[in-house]
């Protein structure tokens, strides 16, 4: 089955600071990856995903994401940190239910929580 | 721009009450799924529907029933609530997609629901 892990419950970082959300995978196939954000008492926001192609996806609101197959993982990166970051991020990947027919269903991980301070 | 649209947001319920949680979708998306979100764990497929008139059983459907009469909604009926169904409830939808599917899943605001 796949899935996804978050090792880090909660990260802290300064604001203008560099931020790193770290997410490993575990698949059969491809992996097609995904970051969520979700801020205090709304849904999930799409940020980015990796389907194929370059290994450095960009994505919304400044964030970028590293697909290292070797090291199976998907982290989630931004070079500057904001204090408006501070929100619950979900890393997920594609899992496709037999049979195959072009339906997918995401797996996520436990989330965690990035705490920017000023 | 509504997107998907879940109401209501926030509910108690006592044991043993039924109430439907109901999601709409303005995207003519074939897809809906519902998921729940509890603290430490992630969010779990609770049911999915890959269109009108056909639903299916996700990771924990227990205590949960669905149905799907038009493509636009997907309401979640829970028949006798119980605590362990205290939970923030996600609605979502996706478009079909060609073999493999690496399409976009966009959620709802989601259903804050306390059962005491």
């Amino acid at each position: 089955a796949q899935s996804v892990a978050q090792p880090e419950d909660q990260v802290n970082v300064a604001e203008g600071n560099p931020l790193t959300v770290k997410c490993t995978y575990s698949v059969s196939g491809n992996p097609y990856l995904f970051w969520y954000v979700q801020y205090p008492n709304r849904g999930l926001q799409f940020l980015l995903k990796y389907i194929t192609g370059d290994n450095l996806v960009k994505g919304s609101y400044g964030f970028e994401a590293e697909f290292n197959k070797s090291q199976t993982s998907f982290h989630l990166k931004k070079p500057s940190a904001l204090v408006s970051d501070s929100a619950l991020y979900f890393c997920a990947v594609r899992d496709v239910l037999p049979p195959d027919t072009g339906f997918q269903k995401l797996v996520f991980g436990t989330g965690t929580r990035l705490l920017v301070s000023p | 721009n509504a997107g998907v649209t879940q109401t209501p947001k926030f509910r108690i319920l006592k044991i043993g009450q039924s109430m439907t949680l109901q999601c709409t979708q303005d995207m003519n998306h074939n897809y809906m799924y519902w998921y729940r979100q509890d603290p430490g764990m992630g969010l779990k497929l609770i049911y999915y529907s890959v269109g009108a008139g056909i639903t299916d059983k996700g990771e924990v459907p227990n205590g949960y029933n669905v149905s799907r009469s038009t493509t636009e909604d997907f309401p979640l009926r829970l028949e006798l609530a119980a605590p362990s169904q205290t939970s923030v409830y996600f609605c979502a939808s996706s478009r079909p997609g060609t073999v493999p599917s690496g399409n976009t899943i966009y959620f709802g605001e989601g259903s804050w629901l306390t059962v005491v």
